[in-house]
């Protein structure tokens, strides 16, 4: 079976900071991973996904993504924070080649503070 | 421009009423999907479709239905069994061997 844990449902930074979104996942079998971006009664927007091959991925807007299969962790981060951010961001995961079947963690509000 | 509509955008019904949302694509995606939101939840998978005229259920199946009669085409109907349909649906669709999925803009659904 598959999960994903997201910690903390309410992140606020200040403009310019680290944001640092954290998720954790479980899963029996090799996993993909991703992370979305939803703005108030709008859809997901991808942000940036692990499949395979090079750990650390780079995404739209500048954030990135580190898996980390010891830790089963694929925390969220972007260097200086924009007030464009704010939004609520979802990590999943899904198996090899049901890219659409996701299992979602419950979601991280995140606030930035001018 | 390929994408994914919802319709309506909002959607007010009365208990006891079935009602159905609509999902097309034109990205000439195999898979659709149907998600449930809720506050503090995530989204949590309803129905999927692989091919046409093929569904299966996915966690939270009960009270609603769907139909796969075309490609681009993935309806949803909440039935009046679904005890607690006011929600946020969101639609999206996946090529066969995609490793992501494309999202519609959702159709809040508020019973009342």
């Amino acid at each position: 079976a598959q999960s994903v844990t997201q910690l903390g449902s309410h992140v606020s930074v200040s403009e310019g900071a680290l944001v640092l979104l954290r998720c954790n996942y479980s899963s029996s079998v090799p996993p993909y991973l991703f992370w979305y971006v939803q703005y108030p009664n709008q859809g997901l927007q991808l942000l940036l996904k692990y499949t395979t091959g090079a750990t650390l991925v780079k995404g739209i807007n500048g954030f990135e993504a580190e898996f980390k299969k010891s830790e089963t962790s694929f925390h969220l981060t972007k260097p200086s924070a924009h007030m464009s951010d704010a939004a609520e961001y979802f990590c999943a995961v899904s198996r090899y080649n049901q890219g659409g079947k996701l299992i979602f963690g419950q979601g991280t509000e995140l606030s930035v503070k001018p | 421009d390929g994408g994914i509509t919802q319709s309506p955008k909002y959607l007010f019904r009365k208990e006891g009423q079935n009602v159905t949302l609509s999902c097309e694509q034109n990205l000439n995606h195999d898979a659709m999907y149907w998600y449930r939101q809720d506050p503090g939840q995530g989204l949590r998978l309803i129905y999927y479709s692989q091919i046409v005229n093929d569904f299966q259920k996915g966690d939270i199946a009960e009270g609603y239905s769907v139909s796969r009669e075309k490609k681009e085409s993935f309806p949803l109907t909440v039935t009046s069994a679904q005890k607690n349909p006011t929600a946020f649906y969101l639609c999206a669709s996946s090529s066969r061997v995609g490793t992501e999925a494309f999202f519609g803009q959702g159709t809040r659904l508020t019973v009342v």
